[in-house]
């Protein structure tokens, strides 16, 4: 296993509510970076925290937000839910540039 | 057009055939290449990566055609465990951005 975990697994939510999603990295890692997977789909770059500053952003709305804390550890926050933020969500630990691992993921079903 | 396209499957073949699956990307400055396997409703993870000279691990042979942008994989003497979904993933430059393809479902019957 990657080491990288992520919570909760599953989350239901109704549009216009708020969901925070939670993903702790691998010992040692210090890059956190957040994707969304839709149904048959790749996963698509949300955005990316290392050392608990922004590092860059994927084509995603401002109610996409997050946060990283001093023990690298990342939440991923969403605003105003629409249907189509269904997805998975993964989050990938890395060290800076060095290969990503991803955790299991948040399915998140927005009714 | 998209910034990496694949084959879009899904490929079903017998066990022991071989396999290949293609890939272009668009943006010549890429730097890094890999190959994920995602199998249902799991996380993708990191198969393999893709050298310009071409790189093989057991069964797995990966090649990277920078001049055409052009990347492959090619699974030989295929187990039903290798049925998954495999994406190709390009790193962009500046941060460790992934991009990946939609992927490709394979299915190994008996």
């Amino acid at each position: 296993e990657t080491g990288v975990t992520q919570s909760p697994t599953h989350l239901i939510k109704t549009r216009g509510q708020q969901v925070t999603l939670r993903c702790s990295s691998q010992s040692g890692h210090n890059t956190v970076s957040w994707y969304q997977q839709a149904l048959g789909q790749g996963p698509q770059f949300i955005f990316q925290y290392y050392r608990e500053e922004e590092n860059g952003r994927g084509n995603f709305p401002p109610r996409f937000s997050g946060l990283q804390f001093p023990n690298y550890s990342s939440e991923l926050n969403v605003n105003a839910l629409e249907l189509d933020d269904s997805a998975l969500y993964l989050c990938a630990s890395s060290s800076q540039k060095e290969t990503q691992y991803f955790g299991p993921g948040t399915r998140l079903l927005v009714l | 057009r998209k910034e990496v396209e694949q084959d879009p499957g899904p490929f079903n073949v017998p066990e022991g055939a071989t396999v290949a699956f293609n890939c272009t990307y668009s943006n010549s400055a890429s730097q890094s290449f890999f190959w994920y396997r995602q199998d249902c409703r799991k996380e993708p993870k990191l198969l393999m990566s893709v050298y310009s000279s071409g790189n093989e691990d057991g069964r797995f042979t990966a090649q990277l055609n920078r001049a055409s942008q052009y990347i492959s994989l090619l699974i030989r003497d295929s187990k039903l465990s290798d049925s998954a979904t495999y994406l190709c993933v390009v790193l962009s430059g500046g941060y460790n951005k992934l991009i990946f393809g939609a992927g490709t479902r394979l299915a190994v019957h008996p």
